[in-house]
């Protein structure tokens, strides 16, 4: 079965340190793979994606993230943490089981708390 | 600018009744999909569209219809056979046969019973 994990239900870090937010990831076909941004009360906001070509890809606001295959994760990184980077951050890939070409399985979330 | 437009951005819902929550988009989507967030448990899928006119179910989609009788438009009725509908629910689309393209989301409409 094809499936995204999120082993973390909150990271809490320090503002000016590094933050990882992590994702496992098990699916049939080509791992394309996608990280979200949720605000209070807000919709999510795409952050970045990885399709092909290099493992470490760079996405909106100085987050990037790294696609390792052999331990099929794909965890999400910032050099360092602001205090609006506070949200909820949601792993997805491309669900191959469906004939539906854009549909996405998301991880249950993981809260990121930034202190002062 | 093209975007996704949910509303109302908060609605009630007595018992025993109907409601319908609205999703328009502007982007020129084929695709479109209405998920359900609950705390703690992601977003799961209740109904998608790929085209006008035809529509599928998705992990959760009893007590809830759907209709897709244009492109840009996918409301989302939450019927009375939903027993538990208190959640936030968001709209999303993508393109067509788009493997790498990331879906886009609307800014969800909160559901609470009264």
């Amino acid at each position: 079965a094809q499936s995204v994990a999120q082993p973390e239900d909150q990271v809490n870090v320090a503002e000016g340190n590094p933050l990882t937010v992590k994702c496992t990831y098990s699916v049939s076909g080509n791992p394309y793979l996608f990280w979200y941004v949720q605000y209070p009360n807000r919709g999510l906001q795409f952050l970045l994606k990885y399709i092909t070509g290099d493992n470490l890809v760079k996405g909106s606001y100085g987050f990037e993230a790294e696609f390792n295959k052999s331990q099929t994760s794909f965890h999400l990184k910032k050099p360092s943490a602001l205090v609006s980077d506070s949200a909820l951050y949601f792993c997805a890939v491309r669900d191959w089981g469906s004939s539906n070409t854009g549909k996405l399985i998301f991880g249950q979330g993981t809260t990121l708390q930034v202190k002062p | 600018d093209g975007g996704i437009t949910q509303s109302p951005k908060y609605l009630f819902r007595k018992e025993g009744q109907n409601v319908t929550l609205s999703c328009e988009q502007n982007l020129n989507h084929d695709a479109m999909y209405w998920y359900r967030q609950d705390p703690g448990q992601g977003l799961r899928l209740i109904y998608y569209s790929q085209i006008v006119n035809d529509f599928q179910k998705g992990d959760i989609a009893e007590g809830y219809s759907v209709s897709r009788e244009k492109k840009e438009s996918f409301p989302l009725t939450v019927t009375s056979a939903q027993k538990n509908p208190t959640a936030f629910y968001l709209c999303a689309s993508s393109l067509k046969d788009s493997y790498n393209q990331p879906q886009h989301f609307g800014d969800g409409t909160r559901l609470s019973i009264l």
